[in-house]
């Protein structure tokens, strides 16, 4: 199975929208409404963000939301802070008990 | 507070073994399936292997299967991962991890800080 594909980077002023993209297949994204999103900044441990594909867990701020359509899954984040600024990885149910994520995408506030 | 912590990571050499451990603390660890998440140096992060509740269902990423064996102590509130035949690519931050879903793990809500394992000569 291959890594989900998200881009390698994006970036944003503070206070501006970002919408991170991930492109599984029929077989992974497309199938399941698993996708979950990840923050990490190096060094520390990964972070929960987004799981079920727009459920946001207590304590996450609601500038973090998710959606999917069709075989792609999106991670928005709005108002941008300069905290955000971390890699983040988005991660699916892949079937018969597996799981697969993404390249991982950096994000830069400017 | 939900608490995982790594250890026994470390330098071995290539075709050796290594053991990690995770010990878990404060939720009902006998509840949760758990996971192993691995990140290569400069890479992104790999789901390596999960375990269900008492331990009778066990999957595995395909590059590991035959040499690596995730088991738990629910006595123990540990997770362990025996890692045998080890390649000079397995080498990466090892990271425990809490899995979302009851019937199967489909995401990962607490995770530990990391035990780097170096395979090299």
């Amino acid at each position: 199975q291959s890594a989900l594909t998200q881009p390698r980077s994006v970036s944003g002023s503070p206070g501006q929208s970002v919408t991170i993209s991930c492109t599984g297949t029929s077989s992974d994204v497309g199938d399941y409404n698993y996708v979950s999103w990840y923050q990490h900044h190096p060094g520390k441990a990964p972070k929960l963000m987004i799981y079920d594909v727009s459920k946001r867990p207590s304590g996450v701020p609601d500038r973090f939301s998710g959606s999917k359509s069709g075989n792609t899954a999106s991670l928005t984040i709005s108002g941008l802070q300069a905290e955000d600024e971390a890699d983040y990885y988005c991660c699916s149910y892949a079937g018969t008990y597996t799981l697969l994520f993404g390249g991982g995408t950096k994000l830069t506030v400017l | 507070e939900v608490q995982l912590v790594e250890s026994g990571g470390g330098l071995v050499q290539p075709g050796g073994s290594l053991r990690l451990s995770c010990a878990a603390s404060g939720f009902t660890f006998s509840s949760y399936w758990m996971s192993w998440v691995r990140q290569a140096p400069g890479k992104g992060l790999e789901w390596v292997a999960n375990i269900n509740q008492d331990g009778s269902e066990k999957y595995y990423v395909n590059s590991v299967k035959g040499r690596f064996t995730i088991s738990r102590d629910n006595a123990k509130n540990s997770l362990y991962l025996q890692m045998n035949s080890l390649r000079v690519e397995d080498t990466a931050v090892y990271y425990c991890a809490r899995a979302v879903g009851m019937v199967y793990a489909v995401g990962f809500d607490y995770w530990g800080q990391g035990t780097l394992v170096t395979v090299s000569s």
